[in-house]
């Protein structure tokens, strides 16, 4: 397998423009976790979907951010618009068939806002 | 709101020596993960502890967990350089929270 798959790896952007990151679970794994690193805060948990649908998004920053997962092995995590505070890795995670699982990410993105 | 603490935050060692790396937590859980992560990299996950008195040992390291005193350590026996990364404790309730991670530095 593959293993979870991210795309762009790197995006630098200037603030107010639309971001979209992209992730491709690892096949036949039910849950999908969207996570933030940064210096500051470390890794915090965003949203994570069950069986495509969002469970908790309570980690969502705020309304510039967005998250979809249209099927089983493709999910967005959009910001719009963004801003530089928004510079961060951002990484995929999934899991097989609990949130309790092993996680397995993906390599990440690498934001910056400019 | 659960904590999950990290000591130390920084770690410089020589190889060959011996260290531990503690993670405690602030609410009671079952499971543990450890996980390492190469600069500029992703994650890895290393060990899953799933109750208490779990250990687990592969290579150099090993991790055991006390969720009595909401304690996980990691051992590092003889370090190399190889095992320089930074290491994080993940505590498991309705979701995984990341400690705030242990940068591992090993020189000759």
């Amino acid at each position: 397998d593959a293993g979870v798959i991210q795309s762009p790896r790197h995006e630098v952007t200037e603030m107010g423009q639309e971001v979209t990151l992209r992730c491709k679970p690892i096949s036949g794994h039910d849950y999908l976790f969207w996570y933030r690193q940064t210096m500051m805060r470390g890794l915090e948990l965003l949203i994570y979907f069950n069986n495509n649908v969002p469970i908790d998004d309570s980690g969502m920053p705020e309304d510039r951010f967005s998250a979809k997962m249209p099927n089983a092995s493709f999910s967005t995590l959009k910001i719009q618009p963004s801003e530089p505070r928004d510079s961060a890795v951002y990484f995929c995670a999934s899991s097989l068939t609990s949130r309790r699982e092993t996680q397995y990410f993906g390599p990440g993105t690498r934001l910056l806002v400019l | 709101e659960l904590k999950v603490e990290q000591n130390p935050l920084f770690l410089s060692m020589q190889e060959g020596k011996n260290y531990t790396i503690y993670c405690n937590y602030s609410t009671t859980s079952d499971r543990l993960y450890w996980y390492r992560q190469d600069p500029g990299k992703s994650l890895e996950s290393l060990f899953v502890l799933l109750s208490n008195g779990a250990v687990k040992q592969e290579g150099r390291l090993m991790a055991s967990l006390d969720t009595k005193a909401r304690l996980s350590t990691l051992h590092i026996t003889a370090a190399v350089h190889d095992l320089s990364a930074t290491y994080f404790c993940a505590v498991v309730t309705d979701k995984l929270i990341f400690g705030t991670g242990t940068r591992l530095q090993v020189f000759p």
